[in-house]
């Protein structure tokens, strides 16, 4: 059964620190995908990586995939108050379906 | 060009009741998802479709869950006879091919009494 871990599951950050959250999954996948979700709304497609070393930023985030180590991990430099919201990552090593992580409960103080 | 779009965004039911939920899927997409996530708890998976065709169904419960996605009209996720536990938001996402980003609709939020 396939397996997505994220750590931290709560991050509380102060404004301007920076830090990384961590997505391992269990069985092979070259793609994987991150989505942001603030509370009582949907799901906000941040990142499609598709290949080993792939690595996209937009703004304060970045993210990066290692597929030989299964992991991928998304970086948040100079954090700010608009970044609180919870972060999924999700693998679909079939095409059909995505498996997602615990997510990352998010929350920056000012 | 609208995004996906679920109807109702919130709905009541009694225990024993039906739910259906709907989904319209992005202009040009036709593959459907639908997730559901319980309150405290990540997204799981429930059934991917494509026009007419239930591709992949093993996130569903045995009983009283079914879904369809018409050559006509929304995608539907019905089900019969709910019980408390169903109370979750229950998502529906789009894309246009298989294996490609997945866009999600607002959700809808089904609270059973």
């Amino acid at each position: 059964e396939l397996k997505v871990e994220q750590n931290p599951l709560f991050l509380s950050m102060q404004e301007g620190k920076n830090y990384t959250i961590y997505c391992n999954y269990s069985t092979t996948s070259d793609r994987l995908y991150w989505y942001r979700q603030d509370p009582g709304k949907s799901l906000e497609s941040l990142f499609v990586l598709l290949s080993n070393g792939a690595v996209k930023q937009e703004g304060r985030l970045m993210a990066s995939l290692d597929t030989k180590a299964r992991l991928s991990t998304l970086h948040i430099t100079a954090a700010v108050h608009d970044l609180s919201a919870t972060y999924f990552c999700a693998v679909d090593p079939s095409g059909s379906r995505l498996t997602f992580g615990e997510g990352t409960q998010l929350t920056v103080n000012p | 060009n609208a995004g996906v779009m679920q109807n109702p965004r919130h709905l009541v039911r009694r225990r024993g009741q039906e739910a259906r939920l709907r989904c319209s899927p992005m202009k040009g997409h036709s593959h459907v998802y639908w997730y559901r996530q319980l309150p405290e708890e990540g997204l799981k998976f429930m059934v991917y479709l494509q026009k007419e065709n239930i591709i992949d169904e093993s996130g569903m419960p045995k009983e009283r869950f079914s879904a369809e996605f018409p050559k006509e009209g929304p995608s539907i996720l019905r089900i019969q006879q709910v019980v408390r536990g169903d109370s979750a938001a229950y998502f529906c996402a789009s894309s246009p091919y298989r294996s490609d980003t997945q866009y999600f609709g607002p959700g809808t939020r089904l609270t059973v009494l």
